[in-house]
């Protein structure tokens, strides 16, 4: 079965800290995504790549940057922690294909301080 | 731009109640079209997918159904339970010119009474 590993599940930072966060897929999909989900936003992409070296900004990218250094990973990088970052992140990987579904990860709870 | 409207954001039934759950979308082409199921504490799963081909999906009790004429498409179950109190999303994804990236409504969340 499709399996996407995020870490760490969760996470308190400190306002102006660096924080990472870190998304490891077992599926050899080429698509990866970072979503972020809030009460009353649902599910909103931040960043997402079509493989190794590539990195494409979705619909809310300011503030954060990503890196996909393999096929596997897939990192979602804050470089200056803001309290309005503070939400419950998703990573997820598909085919390169449309017409078929995306896998998810259990997610990761970030609290910024 | 691509968008999915998912208008409820909460529902509450009791068991053995009908669910519909309406969602309208906005892309080039005709896109695939899924509904996905969130627990509390994990990611979403897929629960069924439409396609064009076939207008229809079944899947735990659950069916959805596709309308290109109205850019439409809804959930339903005859008769709910408890455990099926989770957040659902509609979601699309395009089939043609590139246009792969999953776009996802905002989910409604179903509270199911015993």
């Amino acid at each position: 079965e499709a399996a996407v590993t995020q870490s760490p599940r969760n996470k308190v930072a400190v306002t102006g800290g660096k924080v990472t966060l870190s998304c490891n897929q077992t599926n050899n999909h080429n698509n990866m995504y970072w979503y972020r989900q809030d009460t009353g936003h649902g599910l909103r992409l931040i960043h997402y790549s079509y493989g190794a070296g590539s990195t494409e900004k979705g619909d809310i990218p300011d503030g954060y940057k990503a890196s996909r250094p393999s096929q596997e990973n897939f990192s979602l990088i804050l470089e200056l922690a803001t309290p309005s970052q503070t939400s419950v992140y998703f990573c997820a990987s598909g085919d390169a294909g449309g017409g078929t579904e995306v896998f998810f990860g259990k997610g990761t709870r970030l609290t910024v301080v | 731009g691509d968008s999915v409207i998912q208008m409820q954001g909460q529902v509450t039934l009791s068991e053995n109640d009908f669910l519909f759950i309406n969602c309208t979308y906005s892309t080039t082409g005709y896109p695939t079209l899924f509904w996905y199921v969130q627990y509390s504490g994990e990611g979403p799963q897929l629960l069924l997918q439409v396609t064009t081909a076939n207008n229809k999906g079944s899947s735990r009790g659950f069916e959805a159904t596709y309308d290109k004429g109205t850019t439409s498409f809804h959930l339903q179950k005859t008769s709910v339970q408890e455990i099926d109190s989770a957040v659902y999303y509609c979601a699309m994804r395009g089939t043609s010119g590139g246009n792969y990236k999953p776009t996802f409504g905002k989910g409604t969340s179903l509270v199911v009474h015993p």
